[in-house]
């Protein structure tokens, strides 16, 4: 299986509203990324988070990392129907250098 | 898209040809990728390449060649040996591969299908 799995894989919000999205992993992790993929479209880097940080913010997201738990969450706060995409998070893990694995996704639906 | 191209945008292939797909950045980065995205799923890594004339294998090689003959270009050829090609794919490229900063820039995409 994919080092990093998303939960849920669906999510359904209203326009305003805050969107949570989990990822989990197996493995020591050197960092985990947040990336967004619009429909057909290619990824858009949204947030890095080293091993030894456990918080980060940009802008209306917020992301943290729990290495106990090998898990790691985004929130989107206030949503917006522009918002409306799939969010992947991806690990570099520290026996493979800059190698990213990604997982499965989330896919977000904001209505307006 | 960060300064990656990626042409055709679409491509349609006959089964038992092989295809290349091109894959251009202007960003001087040393590192670059091909992922291979189905339905539903994340991305799986098909090759990267770390410094031009040299490249390594990712988790689904088998029946894909790439070359690196300039910093610039990473080109796919998806071979008549690829059993199930019709994919999405992606080129992405980084500042480098051993780093513990390695964003990734992500092209727009070509959609392979095999008539």
């Amino acid at each position: 299986s994919q080092q990093g799995e998303e939960d849920p894989q669906a999510l359904s919000i209203q326009e305003g509203e805050n969107a949570t999205m989990n990822c989990s992993y197996k493995t020591s992790i050197n960092n985990l990324q947040w990336y967004r993929q619009n429909s057909g479209r290619g990824l858009v880097h949204l947030i890095l988070i080293r091993s030894n940080e456990r918080e980060k913010h940009s802008g209306r997201l917020r992301v943290t990392l729990d290495t106990s738990k090998k898990s790691s969450s985004l929130l989107i706060t206030a949503s917006r129907a522009a918002d409306t995409a799939s969010y992947f998070c991806a690990t570099t893990l520290r026996t493979s250098y800059g190698k990213l694995t990604f997982g499965q996704g989330t896919i977000l639906t904001v209505h307006p | 898209d960060g300064g990656i191209t990626q042409s055709p945008k679409y491509l349609f292939r006959k089964e038992g040809q092989n295809v290349t797909l091109s894959c251009e950045q202007n960003l001087n980065h040393d590192a670059m990728y091909w992922y291979r995205q189905d339905p539903g799923q994340g991305l799986r890594l098909i090759y990267y390449s770390q410094i031009v004339n040299d490249f390594q294998k990712g988790d689904i090689a088998e029946g894909y060649s790439v070359s690196r003959e300039k910093k610039e270009s990473f080109p796919l050829t998806v071979t008549s040996a690829q059993k199930n090609p019709t994919a999405f794919y992606l080129c992405a490229s980084s500042t480098s591969v051993d780093s513990s900063y390695n964003e990734q820039f992500f092209g727009p995409g070509t959609r392979l299908t095999v008539l």
